[in-house]
């Protein structure tokens, strides 16, 4: 099984900051690694697919990259609405496999 | 508008059954796979089931293998997860997805598993 670990847990930001948050493969990932964004009661939003690319009608202060083990997302300049929970997800090899999330809030 | 609809969570005794529903709107049902995960506050999002698009194949987690079935009706649109022998560590918000990597959601259905 891939695992995947996603750091930080929590961060502490304010509006205009730039954020980003890493997940680790346990084995090599080439292609299929999305990223989402989830709110509370709510069900998550994908923002990334593929790595790096956005969904359509996402912002582009949003961006993602990465390869082999290593894959980022990116918030350029924070705005209100982003503060949420993030987490990746693998699906190239099953089990597909989620990072642990990372909840974003307001320092 | 592209839709996912869960129905069919509650609450049901260890040991019990359940069948969720997934009604698809919007798009091409019969044209995409389809997808089963859970999610807890504990253990976070998990990974459950997913579905080819002409039921081709059926893919699922340890956890879950021999005592949950997915399938689809095409006819209908609809995704189904059938769960059996239903343990506490089952409980969970379930959600289905379209495609594996999961481009859309639905708003969930929640399961409690509870005497």
């Amino acid at each position: 099984d891939i695992q995947m670990t996603q750091s930080p847990s929590a961060i502490s930001a304010s509006v205009g900051d730039r954020v980003t948050i890493t997940c680790r493969a346990s084995q090599g990932i080439t292609k299929y690694l999305a990223w989402f964004q989830q709110k509370p009661g709510k069900a998550p939003i994908r923002l990334i697919s593929t790595i790096s690319s956005l969904e359509n009608g996402d912002p582009s202060r949003f961006s993602g990259t990465g390869s082999g083990t290593e894959f980022s997302l990116t918030i350029s300049s924070l705005q209100p609405e982003d503060f949420a929970t993030y987490f990746c997800l693998q699906h190239e090899s099953l089990p597909y496999t989620f990072g642990q999330g990372t909840r974003l809030e307001v320092k | 508008e592209v839709q996912l609809l869960e129905s069919g969570g509650g609450l049901v005794q260890p040991g019990g059954s359940l069948r969720l529903s997934c009604a698809a709107s919007g798009f091409t049902f019969s044209n995409y796979r389809m997808t089963w995960v859970r999610q807890t506050p504990g253990r976070g999002l998990e990974w459950v089931s997913s579905i080819g698009e002409n039921s081709g194949y059926t893919y699922y987690a340890d956890s879950v293998k021999g005592r949950f079935t997915i399938s689809r009706d095409n006819s209908r649109s609809a995704l189904f997860l059938q769960m059996n022998s239903l343990r506490a560590e089952d409980a969970a918000v379930y959600y289905c997805g379209r495609f594996h990597g999961m481009d859309v959601w639905g708003q969930g259905t929640t399961v409690t598993v509870s005497s």
